[in-house]
């Protein structure tokens, strides 16, 4: 089955400067790629997503890269916030029908520092 | 703007119980999905389910649960003799046509098993 991996597992930047949060998939049918953003106590909140046939797609401060070849994909944030403090989730899903789970990373904690 | 719903938030059952862990997911979404995150660790898939039947499971979702769609909108998660490994917080998550790959996830619910 697919496995993702994610690094970093914690990532302190300073307010204002950019954050990058990568993925590695090991399922050449993945084609969808979402991200995620977990608040405490909270469930995960869509906050950008990928599909296999795009390289890139942004949504104001974030974007994310997808690398077919390599398998691997990437968050970015730029001119973080506070508010972007929190626990961020990569997942992939395959080629199957509507109903396809998804398999997550282990998260990154980001930490944006005053 | 529509969202998943849970109930209840919280839920302390005794090992050995039964438990029913509700949904309501977004109304006109077609697919239904429940995720586990023990505390601390990643998102798990579970089980995905689709037309009234189950599109897709894990290896996790053994015999022990099961789900059901009772009526027009609620969205059920039975665990039969619950262990204390099951403790745990419980997404639900539903999606809409097949196309739309996005999962849009519910607060979840927080199950102690003592």
């Amino acid at each position: 089955g697919e496995n993702v991996e994610q690094h970093p597992s914690t990532l302190s930047v300073q307010e204002g400067d950019s954050a990058v949060i990568k993925c590695t998939y090991s399922d050449s049918a993945s084609n969808y790629f979402p991200w995620y953003k977990q608040e405490l106590g909270k469930g995960p909140q869509l906050i950008i997503d990928i599909r296999s046939n795009v390289g890139e797609k942004k949504d104001q401060r974030i974007a994310v890269t997808l690398n077919k070849t390599a398998k691997h994909f990437s968050l970015h944030i730029t001119e973080t916030q506070p508010e972007d403090s929190a626990v961020y989730f990569c997942a992939a899903s395959g080629s199957g029908g509507g109903a396809d789970g998804l398999t997550f990373g282990k998260g990154t904690h980001l930490i944006i520092q005053p | 703007e529509p969202e998943v719903t849970q109930t209840p938030s919280h839920q302390v059952t005794q090992m050995g119980q039964e438990v029913i862990l509700r949904c309501v997911p977004i109304s006109n979404h077609l697919y239904f999905y429940w995720y586990r995150q023990i505390l601390g660790q990643k998102v798990e898939f579970l089980v995905s389910f689709y037309n009234n039947e189950i599109s897709e499971k894990s290896e996790i979702f053994d015999d022990q649960f099961s789900v059901e769609r009772p009526d027009g909108s609620n969205f059920t998660l039975k665990i039969r003799s619950t262990k204390l490994e099951d403790s745990a917080m419980y997404f639900c998550a539903s999606s809409g046509p097949p196309r739309s790959k996005t999962q849009y996830f519910g607060p979840g619910t927080r199950l102690l098993v003592l």
